[in-house]
């Protein structure tokens, strides 16, 4: 069974640090992988998605993909308050195929 | 990325009733899909909808509980029938864009009493 997992936290950081949102996953043929930002009542949004070992930056965001050890980060840099929300981790074995979620991360940025 | 609206936003149903969530997309995409995020969960795939043929459900999801229609590549519905309150969930289409990357509806918040 394919598996995707995340620590729930809460993950507390005061305004202006770096959050590292970390995933694991089960199954090494995995392809894409996906972070998804979700504020409370409202449907996941697409933040980020890599597709190869390394880096890839987007403004504040820098996700990480190490698929010998099948991990994948999320680094928030210079956190706001306004970056408090679940951050789910997402993954899929073939291209444009469904996706099997973690449960989420929360992350709390304290002024 | 593809504008998603769903229909209804929220709904509160009585138990034994069937509720009908729409999904329209502005643009045609190839494969569209059916989540359910249970309250303080995360999102479980329910089926993907296939267009012009049966859904393709996932364990512990049937066509009885759960029948999706998918007549065209912009538009599909799931129907929670005889429902009970444990299918109180927030219900979320999502299609997959022309880079591989999956976009979500704004999602139906169904609460059952």
């Amino acid at each position: 069974q394919k598996e995707v997992e995340q620590n729930s936290g809460p993950l507390s950081v005061p305004e202006g640090a770096i959050a590292s949102l970390n995933c694991t996953y089960s199954d090494r043929g995995s392809q894409s992988f996906f972070w998804y930002r979700q504020y409370s009542g409202k449907s996941p949004e697409l933040i980020m998605s890599i597709y190869s070992n390394g880096d890839k930056e987007d403004g504040r965001f820098t996700a990480q993909l190490n698929k010998a050890s099948q991990y994948v980060s999320l680094l928030i840099r210079d956190s706001q308050p306004s970056d408090s929300a679940t951050y789910l981790c997402a993954v899929n074995f073939q291209p444009g195929n469904m996706l099997t979620f973690g449960g989420g991360t929360r992350l709390m940025v304290k002024p | 990325s593809a504008v998603i609206s769903q229909k209804p936003s929220r709904d509160i149903c009585q138990r034994g009733t069937s509720l009908t969530i729409q999904c329209q997309v502005d643009s045609q995409v190839t494969m569209m899909f059916w989540y359910r995020q249970q309250p303080g969960q995360s999102l479980t795939l329910i089926a993907t909808a296939n267009q012009g043929s049966e859904a393709t459900y996932e364990s512990g999801f049937v066509i009885d509980k759960f029948p999706i229609s998918r007549p065209n590549l912009t538009f599909s519905t799931l129907t929670v029938s005889n429902m009970s309150p444990e299918d109180s969930s927030i219900y979320l289409c999502s299609v997959v864009g022309s880079t591989y990357e999956q976009y979500f509806g704004p999602g139906t918040r169904l609460t059952v009493t």
